[in-house]
């Protein structure tokens, strides 16, 4: 059965550090697909990044990166230089290549609080 | 304006009052979803659907119905509420998946707020 972990409950830091949020999954498939969404106070989600399981190239989308490794199962979000508008909860999930299995799966989420 | 709407926004009603939560796209998506959001859970899928008649249970499909009988809607019914389905629900939808499987990006609605006395 398909899992993600969150482990990080709650994260705060002051503005302007970097901030790195987990992300560790359980897959029987060797072909699957990751996501971030994030969830900002007014409550709407809003979609960050897809990446596939043949893609382990990091990833950078401004202050924004992803780091995947399947070696350890994790697909790990930071943040550099944190900004307020940073603050929000954020979900990773995880979708099977599979077909018959279109179940999309999302950890706990990670609620990040940027201090100013 | 490409999205997905819900309906209603928030309700509050009382326990066994059978009750319907719209959802609909405008982007010609096949795929939907419903996701009830609890603190300390997350986002954990009921129900999902590939297409039109076409649906099958997610994680947590216990005291829900949906039905799909036109692409573009996809109801959550619960036939008789009880306490424990106070959630924020959430609709989404995306395009299909792609040829090597797995989901594609999902767009959601603004969410459901429901509380269940």
């Amino acid at each position: 059965a398909q899992k993600v972990t969150q482990a990080q409950t709650e994260i705060s830091v002051v503005e302007k550090e970097d901030v790195t949020l987990d992300c560790v999954y359980e897959t029987r498939d060797t072909t699957y697909y990751l996501f971030w969404y994030k969830q900002p106070p007014s409550g709407e989600l809003v979609f960050l990044i897809r990446r596939n399981s043949f893609d382990e190239q990091n990833e950078i989308s401004g202050r924004y990166s992803w780091n995947f490794q399947k070696s350890t199962s994790s697909f790990n979000f930071t943040i550099t230089a944190s900004q307020v508008v940073d603050s929000a909860v954020y979900f990773c999930a995880l979708s099977e290549a599979s077909f018959g299995n279109e179940k999309l799966t999302f950890g706990t989420g990670t609620r990040l609080t940027i201090i100013p | 304006e490409a999205q997905v709407t819900q309906n209603p926004r928030y309700l509050i009603t009382v326990t066994g009052k059978k009750l319907t939560v719209t959802c609909s796209q405008n982007m010609n998506h096949e795929y939907m979803s419903w996701y009830r959001q609890d603190p300390g859970l997350g986002l954990r899928q009921i129900y999902y659907s590939m297409n039109v008649e076409v649906t099958d249970k997610g994680d947590v499909p216990e005291g829900y119905k949906v039905s799909r009988k036109e692409k573009r809607n996809f109801p959550l019914i619960l036939e008789s509420p009880s306490p424990n389905q106070t959630s924020l629900y959430f609709c989404a939808s995306s395009s299909p998946r792609l040829t090597s499987g797995g989901l594609n990006e999902q767009f959601f609605g603004p969410g459901t707020r429901l509380t269940v006395l």
